[in-house]
């Protein structure tokens, strides 16, 4: 298994004003990904964060709204740029590797994200 | 493409009462079945896993088999407390090393 950890935990951001999310795994890991839960909802895929290489974005996630970044293979980040309050929501990272079953992924506790 | 339908909630039940959630999938090849399980305010954590038809992944007093003739993999548990009360999500994970969750499943149990 691993251990996962997102900062900040929660936070209130302004209309207008970015947020960048840190992930950080205790192990080294083959994929990290960043998923979208709003409200009551599921979770969406935003993009796989590639390790040396530009994230690779599901269908309605651009680079522009959502940079990622992943120097290495233990860390990353989800930038969420020029908020809106439709991006509250709760976002979460998660990381897979070859130390794991096949398509398993572990999860962080998630950043609870309110724009006012 | 790939997708999973899970049952929808919420589900309420009293404590010691059993539980089935179900969940139904659609997937080319093998796909490997997770339940994830989601406590108020925490992020995900994996409950069980099976990577393969007939296996029966197990966690917690929870179980779940891999059905391929039924493409199901239902979760269940024999006496639920109130501390189970969580949202639980179905996924797939499929030959693109994503999982595709399922709209998730509020449980609640009471006292």
């Amino acid at each position: 298994s691993a251990v996962i950890s997102q900062k900040p935990s929660r936070d209130i951001c302004q209309r207008g004003t970015s947020l960048t999310i840190q992930c950080q795994v205790d192990s080294q890991v083959t994929m990290m990904f960043w998923y979208r839960q709003q409200p009551g909802q599921s979770l969406t895929l935003i993009a796989t964060a590639n390790q040396g290489s530009e994230a690779t974005y599901e269908s309605g996630f651009v680079i522009d709204k959502f940079p990622i970044s992943r120097p290495n293979l233990t860390f990353s980040t989800l930038t969420v740029s020029n908020m809106s309050p439709e991006d509250s929501s709760i976002y979460l990272c998660s990381a897979s590797g070859a130390s794991f079953s096949y398509n398993e992924q572990f999860f962080g506790p998630g950043t609870r994200l309110t724009v006012l | 493409g790939d997708s999973v339908t899970q049952m929808e909630g919420p589900v309420t039940l009293s404590e010691e009462a059993f539980l089935t959630i179900n969940c139904t999938y659609t997937a080319t090849g093998y796909p490997s079945l997770f339940w994830y399980v989601q406590y108020p305010g925490e992020g995900l954590q994996l409950l069980l896993k099976a990577t393969k038809a007939d296996d029966k992944g197990s966690n917690k007093g929870f179980e779940a088999t891999y059905r391929k003739e039924t493409t199901s993999f239902h979760l269940e548990k024999g006496s639920v407390q109130v501390s189970d009360s969580a949202v639980y999500f179905c996924a797939l994970g499929g030959a693109t090393n994503k999982l595709i969750f399922g709209t998730g499943t509020l449980l609640a149990v009471q006292p």
